[in-house]
């Protein structure tokens, strides 16, 4: 099975500062991955697909890179409406499978 | 417009068997994958398995298999998640989505004696 680990576990930050969070998985897959926001009561959102790509109407201060093993997801200003906890997940096709990574909190210091 | 619509909260005694629903409209239902994810309180989302309600092809998770059963009804658009006797543990919030972009409500099971 692939196991995702996503670092750091959870962050604090200004509004206006550049956030970045790291997916790592356990061995290569391509750019299957996906990034979603949580909100506390909400049900996760799709922020980014297949690694890089911005889902419509997401705001282009979040973008997403990296394949193979080594995914990075950015807030490039932190907003106070960004806080949430934010996981990576990836899936392979056939046949369906996926795994979300740990998650990371994201707080306004 | 695609939507997914679970049936509401829960409340069981440990052993008692259970089966929640997702209905979904707006699209296809036979035509996409649907699945089922699990968020224990205070917890990270746990993919727990996924089923194809045009031939009712099912995949579990492997820390899931045999301990719930995922079906669908393809004559109302509507999958399942079903469990022949809960336990404490099974406490979560149980989403249904249509990967990568669609999800449920959410509905919430507690499971307590």
């Amino acid at each position: 099975d692939i196991q995702m680990t996503q670092s750091p576990s959870s962050l604090s930050a200004s509004v206006g500062d550049r956030v970045t969070i790291t997916c790592q998985a356990s061995q290569d897959i391509s750019n299957y991955l996906n990034w979603y926001q949580q909100k506390p009561g909400k049900a996760p959102k799709l922020l980014i697909y297949d690694a890089s790509n911005l889902e419509t109407g997401v705001p282009s201060r979040f973008s997403g890179s990296g394949s193979g093993t080594d995914f990075t997801f950015t807030i490039s200003s932190l907003q106070p409406e960004d806080i949430a906890t934010y996981y990576c997940q990836q899936y392979d096709n056939l046949p369906p499978l996926f795994t979300f990574g740990p998650g990371t909190k994201v707080d306004i210091k | 417009e695609v939507q997914l619509v679970q049936s509401g909260a829960e409340v069981k005694k440990p052993g008692e068997s259970l089966k929640i629903s997702c209905k979904g409209s707006g699209y296809s239902f036979t035509s996409y994958w649907i699945g089922w994810v699990r968020q224990m309180p205070g917890k990270g989302l746990e993919w727990m398995g996924i089923i194809y309600p045009g031939d009712s092809d099912t995949r579990y998770s492997p820390s899931f298999q045999g301990q719930v059963t995922i079906s669908a009804d393809k004559s109302i658009s509507t999958a399942y998640l079903q469990w022949s006797s809960l336990k404490a543990s099974d406490t979560a919030m149980y989403y249904c989505a249509r990967p990568p972009k669609s999800w449920g409500q959410g509905t919430l099971v507690t499971v307590s004696s």
